[in-house]
């Protein structure tokens, strides 16, 4: 099937290496922030969430940070396995509204 | 069921043509989102059902587009006199309440010729 990271950003890291994945937001309102993992021919899958009264929020392997100030959320996962593999998408939404704007997405490519 | 399932996972249709594409959320979610994928871009929102009413419909593009969920449960997006550039994937994803992780199903892979 077509690849969701045609013309994506790229990260590329060894296995069993750290992955950092980063997010800039542009609206300051959004107070409820979605990691996603999207696997070719497959809908984004659920990782991690996180809400703006928080900074950090950590899940099995995987921890979020936010940092309002600047706008910018962060996806780390630790011990990157070959399963990790898959488009990383960022999505916000706002105070009273449900729909979700969803960042450009990054193309993690694990190297064994 | 125990996902969102959306049929037909691929549709091929040619210009002008009516399609209509199906979405089944996870039971008991009232809340039911339909977005639509380009290719190498994020998903990007369609329409919001909060139980049998469209609360929001602002990302539609035209009105080619509409969708109803006439028991609150299953959703079906309709697209009329169909164009090459609707083709993309049209994913569904549902929620418990509206405000906690959407779940998405696979999507449907629209192809129009």
């Amino acid at each position: 099937g077509e690849s969701v990271g045609l013309h994506l950003p790229t990260l590329s890291v060894q296995e069993g290496d750290n992955s950092i994945i980063n997010c800039a937001y542009s609206n300051s309102a959004s107070d409820y922030f979605i990691w996603y993992k999207q696997e070719s021919g497959k809908g984004p899958q659920f990782i991690i969430d996180i809400r703006s009264n928080m900074d950090k929020r950590q899940g099995q392997r995987v921890t979020v940070l936010l940092n309002k100030t600047v706008k910018h959320l962060s996806l780390q996962i630790a011990a990157t396995q070959p399963g990790d593999s898959a488009v990383y998408f960022c999505a916000e939404t706002g105070a009273g509204s449900y729909q979700l704007t969803f960042g450009k997405g990054t193309k993690l490519s694990v190297i064994p | 069921g125990a996902g969102v399932s959306q049929t037909p996972s691929n549709k091929v249709t040619e210009k002008g043509k009516y399609v209509e594409l199906r979405c089944d959320p996870i039971s008991g979610h009232t809340a039911l989102y339909w977005y639509r994928q380009s290719l190498g871009q994020g998903p990007e929102f369609l329409i919001y059902f909060q139980g049998t009413g469209a609360a929001d419909d602002s990302g539609l593009p035209n009105d080619r587009f509409f969708a109803v969920r006439p028991e609150g449960s299953v959703s079906t997006l309709k697209i009329q006199r169909t164009e090459r550039g609707d083709s993309a994937v049209y994913l569904c994803a549902s929620s418990l309440t509206g405000r906690d992780g959407y779940t998405f199903g696979s999507g449907t892979r629209l192809t129009v010729v």
